[in-house]
């Protein structure tokens, strides 16, 4: 069965403390994996899309890189604004039209 | 501007009243998809369309039906709500392969 879990359920840092958020996925063979953003009381905002393991992706503060088995949410000297929950998703080869999104991490960063 | 539109945003109801949520988008897109977001379960995708006149249904499509007559419109139909269908709910479109593009959501509460 096509699952995502991403981890760690919520996440606390200081402005500027670098950090990661990881989602591992289990799917029969990835057509592609996205990362999006939430704020409250919004629709998810699209971030990035990675394709193939090694690829890697990046944009202002944010980094997103893949393996075979997970991703990784790499963000660098966060400030306030980047608070927001961080949604995983993945889309299956046997699938065009199944994405299977994880519960998301709420990343909180204090000023 | 390319958006998604969701109406209504806020809808507080009673049990067995049916009810509608319109969705449009402005992008042409060939793929749309109705998901309803609950704490700790994530997005779970509950009917998708392919193009017009080609749905499908996701994970959780018990007690919803949903048409696709034209190219930009999808509209969502709880015939008879119940309460266990009280959620945040995000209509999303895209391309062929592209990434998602969601709406800003509909609250709904069914009493």
């Amino acid at each position: 069965e096509d699952q995502v879990t991403q981890s760690p359920e919520a996440l606390r840092l200081q402005e500027g403390e670098s950090s990661s958020l990881n989602c591992s996925y289990t799917v029969s063979g990835l057509r592609g994996l996205f990362w999006y953003r939430q704020d409250p009381g919004k629709g998810p905002e699209f971030l990035f899309t990675l394709y193939s393991a090694g690829e890697e992706k990046e944009k202002e503060r944010l980094k997103a890189t893949l393996t075979k088995k997970e991703s990784f949410l790499h963000i660098t000297a966060p400030k306030p604004e980047d608070s927001a929950t961080y949604l995983c998703a993945v889309q299956a080869r046997s699938s065009a039209s199944k994405i299977i999104f994880g519960s998301g991490t709420r990343l909180s960063i204090r000023p | 501007e390319a958006q998604v539109t969701q109406n209504p945003r806020y809808l507080i109801t009673v049990t067995g009243k049916k009810l509608t949520v319109t969705c449009s988008q402005n992008m042409n897109h060939e793929y749309m998809s109705w998901y309803r977001q609950d704490p700790g379960l994530g997005l779970r995708q509950i009917y998708y369309s392919m193009n017009v006149e080609v749905t499908d249904k996701g994970d959780v499509p018990e007690g919803y039906k949903v048409s696709r007559k034209e190219k930009r419109n999808f509209p969502l139909i709880l015939e008879s709500p119940s309460p266990n269908q009280t959620s945040l709910y995000f209509c999303a479109s895209r391309a062929a392969d592209g990434p998602q593009h969601f709406g800003d959501g509909t609250r709904l509460s069914i009493l």
